[in-house]
């Protein structure tokens, strides 16, 4: 157990549809991170956020958003879904600054039908 | 932007060999932080070893150690004694000095085989 926590692990919907996925970051990191990795490649920066606020932006869709509550959970929403979608959706987190690595989750795999 | 390539896309080792993933990044940065993470059939992302730019001496955890290039933008990272459970796809990540914004970036990973 990596201490991150992301649920659920595993999601199948239909095509146009919105989902939801969650991520508790490791107790005391302040930084969390939203990675996408499309089958067999490597992962895609999407957002991240520190103690509540967005502080960088790669590759994120308009349809995708994100934010980080005062508890530091963050949520990644995903709407209007299509096939491409589908995907291992990773969470990660770090202290303030995080020069140490990251500290990933399990990821949750979407799968969009 | 900073990018980072993984040339080998699948290498493959004999059990108790030794073998040597490549890595090379392109950036304006003078302090940075490179990484090698590992992901093994489970699709965990597992830390295996981290540099930082300004130290010259390479890092070293137990049968993993890199050898880094600044000069040439390289960060190789060698297995000695590989392991069974060292197949795993590994992916080279860089992090420009940590600040407000300090996002990772991965090349797109090289898939290593152990064969008994």
């Amino acid at each position: 157990d990596s201490g991150v926590t992301q649920t659920p692990k595993h999601l199948i919907t239909a095509t146009g549809q919105r989902v939801t996925l969650r991520c508790s970051p490791r107790s005391g990191d302040l930084s969390v991170y939203w990675y996408q990795q499309s089958l067999d490649q490597g992962l895609q920066f999407l957002i991240q956020y520190y103690n509540g606020e967005e502080r960088a932006k790669g590759n994120i869709l308009e349809r995708f958003s994100a934010q980080q509550f005062p508890d530091l959970h963050s949520e990644l929403n995903l709407s209007s879904l299509e096939l491409g979608d589908s995907a291992l959706y990773f969470c990660a987190s770090s202290p303030l600054r995080g020069s140490y690595g990251y500290t990933f989750g399990s990821g949750t795999r979407l799968t969009v039908v | 932007a900073q990018t980072v390539t993984q040339s080998q896309p699948e290498m493959s080792v004999q059990e108790a060999e030794t073998v040597t993933l490549s890595c090379t990044y392109d950036t304006s940065e003078n302090n940075y932080y490179l990484f090698w993470y590992k992901q093994p059939p489970s699709r965990q992302m597992i830390l295996v070893i981290r540099q930082e730019a300004y130290k010259q001496q390479n890092a070293t955890e137990n049968r993993f150690s890199v050898n880094f290039q600044k000069a040439a933008k390289s960060f190789s990272l060698k297995i000695s004694d590989s392991q069974l459970g060292d197949t795993a796809m590994y992916f080279c990540a860089f992090m420009k000095r940590p600040g407000n914004n300090n996002d990772m970036r991965f090349g797109a990973g090289t898939r290593l085989t152990v064969k008994p």
